[in-house]
């Protein structure tokens, strides 16, 4: 089976541009995890939802992000625009949304914004 | 409120040494989940095990044992002969056991282990 795809796996992008972070979950899952890795802030997580609809966007930083799911198998976390700090590996993550079951991650996007 | 606690920011051994990763938690459900990943260098975060709150059995799997116990809120995680290989960040987390937490996980803040031949 396949896992969590992301893509792309790197992006480099100038201050002001706009970035999308794509996530294909695990087919049959139905929760889906954005998080973001530094090494000031460690892992933190973003937003994540629930058969398709935004459940806690309370890790999103600032009103420049926003993520969408518009069906179960498709997600996306856009930056508009994007600043120098936003710079991080950009996981996302899936998993049967019953409390106890493990989340299987993708590999990650790097982002770099200079 | 849940929270991780991985007291350890950084490890270091040399191989074939034992060492202990820890991880205390704090939740007020009396059913939860915990785990531990790895994450190598390679970046990517890789599901350990899952233990949940009725069974404080301590497990073993090959090299790797974990240790829980209710009554110190610890989970801890032991590798015996330690291996170059296992030198990786290792996360510690905690999950509600009832539906409405949709799978969300909360995370500790990591150990970097680091092994030397």
């Amino acid at each position: 089976d396949a896992g969590v795809i992301q893509s792309p796996r790197h992006e480099v992008t100038e201050m002001g541009q706009e970035v999308t972070l794509r996530c294909k979950p695990i087919s049959g899952h139905n929760s889906l995890f954005w998080y973001r890795q530094t090494m000031m802030r460690g892992l933190e997580l973003l937003i994540y939802f629930n058969n398709n609809v935004p459940i806690d966007d309370s890790g999103m930083p600032e009103d420049r992000f926003s993520a969408k799911m518009p069906n179960a198998s498709f997600s996306t976390l856009k930056i508009q625009p994007s600043e120098p700090r936003d710079s991080a590996v950009y996981f996302c993550a899936s998993s049967l949304s019953r409390g106890g079951n493990e989340q299987f991650f993708g590999p990650g996007t790097r982002l770099t914004v200079l | 409120a849940q929270k991780v606690t991985q007291a350890q920011t950084e490890i270091s051994v040399v191989e074939k040494e034992d060492v202990t990763l820890d991880c205390v938690y704090e939740t007020r459900d009396t059913t939860y989940y915990l785990f531990w990943y790895k994450q190598p260098p390679s970046g990517e975060l890789v599901f350990l095990i899952r233990r949940n709150s009725f069974d404080e059995q301590n497990e073993i799997s090959g090299r790797y044992s974990w240790n829980f116990q209710k009554s110190t809120s610890s989970f801890n995680f032991t590798i015996t002969a330690s291996q170059v290989v296992d030198s990786a960040v290792y996360f510690c987390a905690l999950s509600e056991a009832k539906w409405t937490s949709y799978g969300k996980l909360t995370f500790g803040q990591g150990t970097i282990l680091t092994v030397h031949p």
